[in-house]
């Protein structure tokens, strides 16, 4: 769908740096979120925004936190990467009859 | 808390069957919402459906079904006359509401489904 984009695509990144992934929407949704997707556990929120500024804990916040400063963006960063946090993140917001729209994915591999 | 079970964890079947993905939900909620989503080979996520708690009509469109039964607490989803182009990951997930109005979505492990010709 156009109107959410995540960047980067792909990324390889050390343990131990920090990463920022970004979601960018384009509809003026309320509200936006970020999963994570690994084998075998599906898609786990990490962290959620009801607003610019607000925002919450999911299920597998730690080693994360997120900015939201405009509505069209929502940031997630790995304070201090671990392979552990190699996963597909996917941002999505809510459109709500018709669900959630999800962006394109970030792979992130930490080595 | 809430739970999505998605026993199957892949499926393959001959083109033209029917297959059936089975999801169970648990829930101490009396209004959510359920879901199905299609992953394809390509990886982005497709909505397919949305279903009310409240609404337990069966929904068809085009050669797929949903059969929500609240009693067995079950949202069960039907393909007819597969096609190669359904294969992909569906996930079946539940609603979690919060005070702030977010529907965050609990997943089921998905199921791959491998549709051969």
């Amino acid at each position: 769908d156009a109107g959410i984009t995540q960047s980067p695509r792909h990324k390889v990144t050390e343990t131990g740096t920090p990463v920022t992934l970004r979601c960018h929407q384009t509809e003026n949704h309320r509200y936006m979120y970020w999963y994570r997707q690994d084998p075998g556990h599906g898609l786990r929120l990490i962290h959620y925004s009801y607003g610019v500024k607000d925002t919450d804990k999911g299920e597998v916040s730690d080693g994360y936190s997120v900015s939201r400063s405009k509505t069209e963006d929502f940031l997630l960063t790995l304070e201090s990467a671990t392979s552990s946090q190699t996963s597909v993140y996917f941002c999505a917001t809510d459109r709500g009859f018709y669900g959630y729209t999800f962006g394109s994915g970030t792979r992130l591999t930490v080595v | 808390a809430q739970k999505v079970t998605q026993a199957q964890t892949e499926i393959s079947v001959v083109e033209k069957e029917d297959v059936t993905l089975d999801c169970v939900y648990e829930t101490r909620d009396t209004t959510y919402y359920l879901f199905w989503y299609k992953q394809p080979p390509s990886g982005e996520l497709v909505f397919l459906i949305r279903r009310n708690s409240f609404d337990e009509q069966n929904e068809i469109s085009g050669r797929y079904s949903w059969n929500f039964q609240k009693s067995t607490s079950s949202f069960n989803f039907t393909i007819t006359a597969s096609q190669v182009v359904d294969s992909a990951v569906y996930f079946c997930a539940l609603s979690e509401a919060d005070i702030q109005g977010a529907q965050k979505l609990v997943f089921g492990q998905g199921t791959r489904l491998t549709i051969n010709p």
